[in-house]
């Protein structure tokens, strides 16, 4: 069976530093995977999709990018966090065709000081 | 373009009452997919149902069930004798072919003992 991996599960951060949350999907190949934010009592923000190594999409214009280096694994990263960044981060996949439901990580609680 | 309501933003029951979720979609697409999902207060979200334009059977799952009903592009979901353990974010989803998913705004449950 499918399972994603999604960690840390909390972080703080200072405003200004680094960031690195990490994805993997076992048991399926050539997964569509996703990342969303989730501020506060909010919906869900799609930020990025790749529908294959090295195959990025964003969605929404900001400070935080991500990457593909293999087939499973989906990485969100940020060079300089803002406060604005603080959120709910979820990672997702699905197996291709609209039709397949997108299945979710457990999510990082992200706060930024 | 895809959209989704979901106009009540809170609900709150008691325990053992019947509660009804709306989710109304708007589409130009014939060919397109719904889901349910659940956040609990945990974070992950979880799916529930996947249902296709083309199935407008009704759904039960236990004490869950679903309404879809394309003459008013809604698809509606009712927890039958609530309990606290549905207290939760419930989200309805649209994804028409060859599209990523649109997300409502969600609906925060809370059932009460």
């Amino acid at each position: 069976s499918q399972t994603i991996h999604q960690w840390p599960a909390t972080l703080v951060q200072p405003v200004g530093s680094p960031l690195s949350l990490e994805c993997t999907v076992e048991g399926t190949s050539n997964p569509n995977l996703y990342w969303y934010r989730q501020a506060a009592g909010r919906g869900l923000q799609l930020l990025f999709y790749s529908v294959g190594i090295g195959q990025i999409s964003s969605e929404v214009p900001q400070n935080l990018s991500a990457s593909r280096p293999q087939d499973r694994q989906f990485i969100l990263s940020s060079k300089k966090l803002l406060l604005s960044d603080s959120g709910f981060y979820l990672c997702a996949w699905r197996q291709g065709n609209s039709n397949q439901p997108q299945h979710f990580g457990d999510g990082t609680r992200l706060s930024i000081l | 373009a895809q959209k989704v309501t979901q106009a009540q933003t809170e609900i709150s029951v008691v325990e053992k009452e019947d509660v009804t979720l709306d989710c109304v979609y708007e589409t130009r697409d014939t060919t397109y997919y719904l889901f349910w999902y659940k956040q609990p207060p945990s974070g992950e979200l979880v799916f529930l149902i996947r249902r296709n334009s083309f199935d407008e059977q009704n759904e039960i799952s236990g004490r869950y069930s679903w309404n879809f009903q394309k003459s008013t592009s809604s698809f509606n979901f009712t927890i039958t004798a609530s309990q606290v353990v549905d207290s939760a974010v419930y989200f309805c989803a649209l994804s028409e072919y060859g599209q990523n998913f649109v997300f409502g705004p969600g609906t925060r449950l809370s059932v009460l003992p």
